[in-house]
């Protein structure tokens, strides 16, 4: 149960559109079209953002999209917003009923 | 409204035990997947348990395997985490998660708790 690998920062100014990586395994992303998406403010608990590589739950923004090509999924934000600067984290379902997160993305809106 | 709501968090010496709680209302409780996933202070989010809507089923991630144990009751809308054999690394928040059925996805998470590892 390796966590999966994303990058530790990103930035981008207001408009602008930012791209985070999320890289697993065979046996996890690259197994399973079951890769969620998570955002998380300072104190405050983690929201569902993108779930199954690129469905987003009722009332969050389309500004947000998800994809995912062998091993890597990927979350864009478009349009950035100040208030989208937050930690990102990715997770995979990972078979065998576990699961695996990634080590978190702080978005930082310049 | 969905709401889950943790307790139990505090304080506690290594190899000491506690139960931490976790309440739901808003949906039906007996019906879903619940998980737990903590974060360590700065740190990341971790998966940490799996128990399936009747409670038959439960898997834990390989780091608290052992000493870790989910259970519910249903009849209570209440998720328990039963944590033995505590650890330094344990220290973390502990949220408890609804599964937004059939999606292997967690829609709705409590506050958290708060559970330090400490002589």
């Amino acid at each position: 149960q390796s966590a999966l690998t994303q990058p530790a920062s990103v930035s981008g100014s207001p408009g602008q559109s930012i791209a985070i990586s999320c890289t697993g395994t065979s046996s996890d992303v690259g197994s399973y079209n079951l890769v969620s998406w998570y955002q998380q403010h300072p104190g405050k608990a983690p929201k569902l953002i993108i779930y199954e590589v690129a469905r987003r739950p009722s009332g969050v923004s389309n500004r947000f999209s998800g994809s995912k090509s062998g091993n890597t999924a990927s979350l864009t934000i478009s349009g950035l917003q100040a208030e989208d600067e937050a930690d990102y984290y990715c997770c995979s379902f990972a078979g065998s009923n576990a699961w695996v997160f990634g080590g978190g993305t702080k978005l930082t809106v310049l | 409204q969905v709401q889950v709501v943790e307790s139990g968090g505090g304080v506690v010496q290594p190899g000491g035990s506690l139960r931490l709680s976790c309440v739901a209302s808003g949906f039906t409780f007996s019906r879903n997947v619940m998980h737990w996933v903590r974060q360590a202070p700065g740190k990341g989010l971790e998966w940490v348990a799996f128990i399936h809507p009747d409670g038959t089923i439960k898997t834990y991630a390989d780091s608290v395997k052992g000493r870790l144990t989910s259970s519910r009751d249903n009849s209570k809308n209440t998720l328990y985490l039963q944590m033995d054999s505590l650890r330094a690394e344990d220290t973390a928040v502990y949220y408890c998660a609804k599964d937004l059925s059939t999606t292997y996805s967690f829609d709705y998470w409590g506050q958290g708790t708060l559970v330090t590892v400490s002589p």
